[in-house]
């Protein structure tokens, strides 16, 4: 049973850098074509992609907020860690992440998420 | 980069048929996927690869894509489908993942 638990912050303040943790279970980020992704969401709007780690280290990054994001994993912990510098109120949002099965582009599994609010 | 349309709002009356359409540039060359989102909850994968069901999904939810629009039908409508729905794809121009806009959709 794949699970996935995103843990960090639940407040920010502007300009601070925000790191959140997505542990999961039930599957190994070791294993070929096995990809996890970060997904935000505002409230009231849409999911927004963030980044994307594969199994063999190689990242992608939401081309609007590359240059803010990064993306790595600790596969002994089972853990994804993505960290966003230089927060700002418009990125309050839930934060979720969610497994990318091979050899498909879809997210088949998703953690709950976890609300960030960036405020003063 | 690649964008998604989907209309805001679709309703439907119960036991009715809704279609929730998706639309991008030459998305028919695309896998397009769906996701259910109900309030408060995580989004759930409905369809995949643009007409492939994950198990556990209903078969009243089926895909297709063609063109420049792919589209999420509902089945004989039930109250419990009140939900958003986004479509989403990757985008190998650009290597990137691509969500839609999102559609509420309401049963009457």
């Amino acid at each position: 049973q794949i699970t996935l638990k995103e843990s960090g912050p639940t407040l920010v303040k502007p300009t601070q850098t925000l790191t959140l943790t997505c542990t999961f279970s039930g599957f190994s980020l070791n294993t070929t074509g096995v990809g996890v992704g970060w997904i935000r969401q505002p409230p009231g709007k849409a999911l927004e992609w963030l980044a994307l780690i594969y199994w063999d280290d190689d990242k992608r990054y939401s081309p609007s907020l590359k240059s803010r994001l990064t993306i790595t994993k600790d596969t002994s912990k089972n853990q994804v860690v993505l960290t966003m510098t230089n927060m700002d109120p418009v990125d309050t949002a839930t934060y979720s992440c969610a497994h990318l099965p091979p050899p498909y582009n879809s997210f088949d599994y998703w953690g709950q998420g976890t609300l960030v609010t960036v405020s003063s | 980069s690649y964008v998604l349309t989907q209309p805001p709002s679709v309703s439907v009356a119960p036991g009715q048929t809704a279609r929730i359409t998706c639309g991008g540039n030459n998305i028919g060359r695309k896998s397009v996927h769906w996701y259910q989102q109900k309030a408060g909850q995580a989004p759930v994968l409905v369809v995949y690869d643009d007409s492939d069901r994950p198990s556990g999904i209903p078969e009243r939810f089926s895909g297709s894509n063609s063109g420049n629009t792919a589209t999420l039908t509902i089945s004989r409508v039930e109250a419990g489908d009140e939900a958003d729905y986004y479509c989403q794809v990757w985008d190998s121009s650009s290597d990137h993942y691509v969500f839609g806009s999102g559609t509420k959709v309401t049963v009457l």
